[in-house]
């Protein structure tokens, strides 16, 4: 079955170093998605990408950057992590541009202390 | 700018009763529209998505969800809650740049049931 998984689903690191989320989706979208989710903020989108080296910078991009080398992939860097950066990161895909309904990964937890 | 209100950051009912979660969506032109869940730990699930057509919407889980443009609304419904509905909400609009769509999400209500 087609899936979309992030790795790790848990990290620690700290202050300053450079950290990458890695996305990887077996649908065969185009549309690839890293969010941000911190309590009474809800969803908030840090980098797209519309195709393979297309990307593009979300509402809270500062301090991250994103490559689409490939259609399954879509890692997220960390340039120097800092302490606001703790969060749960997801990330989705979605095929088409109808934004039919996005499919979701596990999301995963980073703590930077 | 688009953007999307859920004004109940925390909902508690008993099982078996009726839930209405709200949501109010900002946007220019006619919007597509979701609903999300996402249990503890979990990534987020579709339960249901508008785009156009009969306003009233069925999703997975026996929940239902009407679109009411007059009030820019989008609220989710259920008429018999069960436990394993506990979980926390994202009402989301599409946002439309240079002819894609992103998703643009509410802050999420948090439903809690009682037994």
């Amino acid at each position: 079955d087609a899936e979309i998984t992030q790795s790790p689903r848990h990290k620690i690191t700290e202050t300053g170093r450079q950290v990458t989320l890695a996305c990887h989706q077996t649908w065969n979208h185009n549309n690839m998605f890293w969010y941000r989710q911190d309590l009474g903020h809800g969803l908030r989108l840090i980098h797209y990408s519309y195709g393979v080296q297309d990307t593009n910078k979300g509402e809270v991009s500062d301090g991250y950057s994103v490559s689409r080398s490939n259609t399954e992939d879509l890692p997220l860097t960390l340039e120097s992590a800092a302490s606001s950066q703790t969060s749960v990161y997801f990330c989705a895909s979605s095929a088409g541009r109808s934004g039919g309904g996005y499919t979701f990964g596990s999301g995963t937890r980073l703590t930077v202390v | 700018a688009q953007s999307v209100t859920q004004p109940d950051i925390h909902i508690t009912v008993s099982e078996g009763a009726s839930l209405e979660l709200r949501c109010n969506y900002s946007y220019g032109a006619t919007p597509y529209l979701f609903w999300y869940v996402q249990s503890p730990g979990q990534g987020l699930q579709l339960l249901l998505k508008y785009f156009s057509g009969d306003t009233l919407v069925q999703g997975i889980k026996g929940f239902e969800a009407e679109f009411k443009r007059s009030q820019s609304s989008f609220n989710l419904r259920k008429p018999s809650v069960h436990w394993s509905d506990a979980a926390e909400y994202f009402c989301a609009v599409g946002a439309f740049s240079g002819g894609y769509n992103k998703l643009i999400f509410g802050a999420g209500t948090r439903l809690a049931v009682h037994p």
